[in-house]
């Protein structure tokens, strides 16, 4: 079965300064990674994905995230953190050998930048 | 840019009653899901649609759950007898193909009384 932790509930952080929302997953064979946000009374929006390749994903709004594969970590980053990154995120995973189509989604850690 | 968009945004039911959350996908694609969220719980799958049947569904979507894609833009769930503990956030999401991205819409809010 997959699985995926976001081990802290919240992160605070200083406008400006670098942000880091931690992931961490478990499948059986090779995962597809996603992160997105969630802004109040909003759905969820698409931030970056891994699939193959460049351990280092680029996505939007200046995010970016490594792929870890013996950490089986997925963290996001962003070099330079703004008051309007304050949102809810969320890790997902999908197995593509077990578990078909699903994402399987991780808890959400809210982001709280201060100005 | 286009958007997945799901009516209504807010839907107060008794329990017992049927209701109908509607999504309207994105036009291009095919692979259709359904998702909920229960207050201040992690997103669930509940199931996903492709080619005009059901492909996965998890021990959530019970008998009493339903989808279906009566035209070409619509994407329906049905929940045929609520309870309450059917209260979430249901999510709708589509993609163009099996290795892309989901888009999500906005959510519609289920309250069960």
């Amino acid at each position: 079965a997959q699985s995926v932790a976001q081990p802290e509930d919240q992160v605070n952080v200083a406008e400006g300064n670098p942000l880091t929302v931690k992931c961490t997953y478990s499948v059986s064979g090779n995962p597809y990674l996603f992160w997105y946000v969630q802004y109040p009374n909003r759905g969820l929006q698409f931030l970056l994905k891994y699939i193959t390749g460049d351990n280092l994903v680029k996505g939007s709004y200046g995010f970016e995230a490594e792929f870890n594969k013996s950490q089986t970590s997925f963290h996001l980053k962003k070099p330079s953190a703004l008051v309007s990154d304050s949102a809810l995120y969320f890790c997902a995973v999908r197995d593509i050998i077990s578990s078909g189509d699903k994402l399987t989604f991780g808890t959400g850690t809210r982001l709280a930048v201060r100005p | 840019e286009p958007e997945v968009t799901q009516t209504p945004s807010h839907q107060v039911t008794q329990m017992g009653q049927e209701v109908i959350l509607r999504c309207v996908p994105i036009s291009n694609h095919l692979y259709f899901y359904w998702y909920r969220q229960i207050l201040g719980q992690k997103v669930e799958f509940l199931v996903s649609f492709y080619n005009n049947e059901i492909s996965e569904k998890s021990e959530i979507f019970d008998d009493q759950f339903s989808v279906e894609r009566p035209d070409g833009s619509n994407f329906t769930l049905k929940i045929r007898s609520t309870k309450l503990e059917d209260s979430a956030m249901y999510f709708c999401a589509s993609k163009t193909s099996s290795y892309n991205e989901q888009f999500f819409g906005p959510g519609t809010r289920l309250t069960v009384l």
